[in-house]
């Protein structure tokens, strides 16, 4: 079964203490990996898409990283304002388009 | 460029009532997702449309369905509610069908009471 586990699921950081997310998964043949930013009561924000492994990509204090098994968003010197629920999603190889999401993790950031 | 619009924001029924939530698509986006996120729980997939036509749905029963109009805006339909309908409604939209990311909109809470 096509499964997506996020962990920790709760994070406090201090301001400036870098941190990373881990998205593990099982899929039967992964097509894409997606990070989103969920603020409470909002829709999710598109963050990150990685396709392969070995592929990496960074925005702002934000860089996500993938293996064939799991994927990373580590978030350095993170600030307040990044505070929110980070959400993992896999498109898997087969049966249509709808994508399969972890739990999230929520990060809470004080200064 | 607009984002991925939903409507209304808020929504209370009462238990056996009907409800239809609205969305519209970001400008050019063909494929429309509804998605259930029931607090505690994951987003999870209720339908996807693409040109007019469902393309797949989650497991979800009858009672929870939709359609897409010419302009690729869509509309659910939650039918004989229950209590445990209560949730957000997530809907997103992406340029083609596949691989493409997914754009969601603000949502919809849904409230049965």
């Amino acid at each position: 079964e096509d499964q997506v586990t996020q962990s920790p699921e709760a994070l406090r950081l201090q301001e400036g203490e870098s941190s990373s997310l881990n998205c593990s998964y099982t899929v039967s043949g992964l097509r894409g990996l997606f990070w989103y930013r969920q603020d409470p009561g909002k829709g999710p924000e598109f963050l990150f898409t990685l396709y392969s492994a070995g592929e990496e990509k960074e925005k702002e204090r934000l860089k996500a990283t993938l293996t064939k098994k799991e994927s990373f968003l580590h978030i350095t010197a993170p600030k307040p304002e990044d505070s929110a629920t980070y959400l993992c999603a896999v498109h898997p190889g087969a049966g249509g388009t709808a994508l399969i999401f972890g739990k999230g993790t929520t990060l809470s950031v004080s200064s | 460029e607009a984002g991925v619009t939903q409507s209304p924001t808020h929504l209370i029924k009462t238990r056996g009532q009907q409800a239809t939530l609205r969305c519209s698509p970001i400008s050019g986006h063909t494929s429309v997702y509804w998605y259930q996120q029931a607090l505690g729980l994951g987003l999870q997939f209720l339908l996807w449309y693409d040109e007019g036509e469902e393309r797949n749905r989650g497991n979800f029963p009858p009672r929870f369905s939709g359609r897409q109009f010419p302009n690729y805006s869509s509309e659910l339909n939650v039918n004989a509610l229950e209590l445990e309908d209560s949730a957000l409604y997530l809907c997103a939209s992406s340029a083609w069908t596949g691989l493409d990311t997914q754009y969601f909109g603000p949502g919809t809470r849904l409230t049965v009471l």
